[in-house]
């Protein structure tokens, strides 16, 4: 199977915890992106990288993530000292640049954090 | 600033009815993206169709049809025959500076037999 794909599917954790999830990409693809959804609403952009280099990050972005894609493959969203806001679905897709047209974005199954 | 509405948080509908989701859009710039993205309960986000600044041919994909207005800065989708498959939430997105992707909040559609 050549889809995208998270792990884990689910994360449950104490407040104040720290959580990494990890995120493959299609294998061809060279934009991976991060967002978060939290129930009755659309997904919000978190940060995208281009390869290894993480090109935007978006204000929801707090200094308590981190995101890294070392090899420019696989992808890692790290939360430190975790709060209840941060219980949502985290979603990772990944698209390749195609001459003039971007290509969709496909995405992952997300994985669930939820905060105690 | 970027902005989707899509105004119709819930619809159902009997199976075989026609429904229409409807999606409008705010945009400065000239050049960007208009996505539909299904999201059944399972949670995967699926591609349905992708339409640019500069086409405004509207599409037809078995039941699926897209009607794209600049004019009115809308990209409404319409299932035609609808299933219990259909049943999801529908997403709208925008994508521009080819990069930055931003939905809707989406629409539930169920789908009764």
């Amino acid at each position: 199977d050549t889809g995208v794909s998270q792990d884990p599917r689910h994360k449950i954790t104490k407040r104040g915890q720290n959580v990494t999830f990890r995120c493959d990409p299609i294998s061809e693809h060279n934009r991976l992106y991060w967002y978060r959804q939290t129930l009755g609403q659309g997904p919000e952009f978190l940060t995208y990288f281009q390869n290894e280099a993480q090109l935007e990050k978006s204000r929801l972005l707090s200094d308590r993530f981190s995101a890294e894609r070392p090899k420019g493959s696989f992808s890692t969203l790290e939360i430190q000292r975790t709060e209840q806001g941060d219980s949502a679905m985290y979603l990772c897709a990944s698209s390749s640049t195609g001459g003039n047209m971007d290509q969709p974005q496909h995405f992952g199954d997300g994985t669930r954090l939820s905060i105690l | 600033a970027q902005k989707v509405t899509q105004a119709q948080t819930e619809i159902s509908v009997v199976e075989k009815e026609d429904v229409t989701l409807d999606c409008v859009y705010e945009t400065r710039d000239t050049t960007y993206y208009l996505f539909w993205y299904k999201q059944p309960p399972s949670g995967e986000l699926v591609f349905l169709i992708r339409r640019n600044s500069f086409d405004e041919q509207n599409e037809i994909s078995g039941r699926y049809s897209w009607n794209f207005q600049k004019s009115t800065s809308s990209f409404n989708f319409t299932i035609t025959a609808s299933q219990v498959v259909d049943s999801a939430v529908y997403f709208c997105a925008l994508l521009y500076n080819f990069n930055k992707f931003y939905f809707g909040s989406g629409t539930k559609l169920n789908v009764k037999p």
